[in-house]
């Protein structure tokens, strides 16, 4: 069965202490990796998709990196308007109706608490 | 350029109403899609269209209607409100394959 598991729950920084999150799956077939922000009361906001094991993305103070069970978003130097939820979701590689499927599976998420 | 728009932003109803949430996107996108978040069970895709005129059930179908009459809107139909669907409901689009955009969700409470 597909699965997306992150960890940890909850995590609580302080002001510049770098860190990571982990996202680990298990899916027939990889077509992509996303990762999303959501903050409390909001829609998830897109940050990175990743394709393949061995890519990276950077954004400001995020850099997510794909190996071929797991995802790791790591928060460099983090500031406290980096708190919110962060949500992995993987996207099925299987093709259908001329084109891949977009069904998402999603982790339950990350909250990412930081103090200044 | 709106993104994805729903409405209302909050309901309420009580067991047995029906009601119909609305979803509407302006970047031309085939897909779209519905998913409810509930605590500790992250988002889940209850419908999903990828195109007009189709549209097909995602894990959680159970008590609700979709159609998609056009390209622009994906409207969410409860039949007959359960408490056990109080929750926050998302609509997404995008294109083929592609990154999907959300939009800011219904938080809808059935008493």
């Amino acid at each position: 069965e597909d699965q997306v598991t992150q960890s940890p729950e909850a995590l609580r920084l302080q002001e510049g202490e770098s860190s990571s999150l982990n996202c680990s799956y298990t899916v027939s077939g990889l077509r992509g990796l996303f990762w999303y922000r959501q903050d409390p009361g909001k829609g998830p906001e897109f940050l990175f998709t990743l394709y393949s094991a061995g890519e990276e993305k950077e954004k400001e103070r995020l850099k997510a990196t794909l190996t071929k069970k797991e995802s790791f978003l790591h928060i460099t130097a983090p500031k406290p308007e980096d708190s919110a939820t962060y949500l992995c979701a993987v996207q099925e590689g299987d093709r259908d109706y001329g084109g891949a499927t977009n069904k998402l599976i999603f982790g339950t998420g990350t909250l990412l608490a930081v103090q200044p | 350029n709106a993104g994805v728009t729903q409405t209302p932003k909050f309901q309420v109803l009580k067991t047995g109403q029906s009601m119909t949430l609305q979803c509407a996107q302006d970047m031309n996108h085939e897909y779209m899609s519905w998913y409810r978040q509930d605590p500790g069970m992250g988002l889940r895709l209850i419908h999903y269209s990828v195109g007009a005129g189709i549209t097909d059930q995602g894990e959680v179908p159970n008590g609700y209607n979709v159609s998609r009459s056009t390209t622009e809107d994906f409207p969410l139909r409860l039949l007959s409100a359960a408490p056990s669907q109080t929750s926050v409901y998302f609509c997404a689009s995008s294109r083929p394959g592609d990154t999907q955009y959300f939009g800011p969700g219904t938080r809808l409470t059935v008493l």
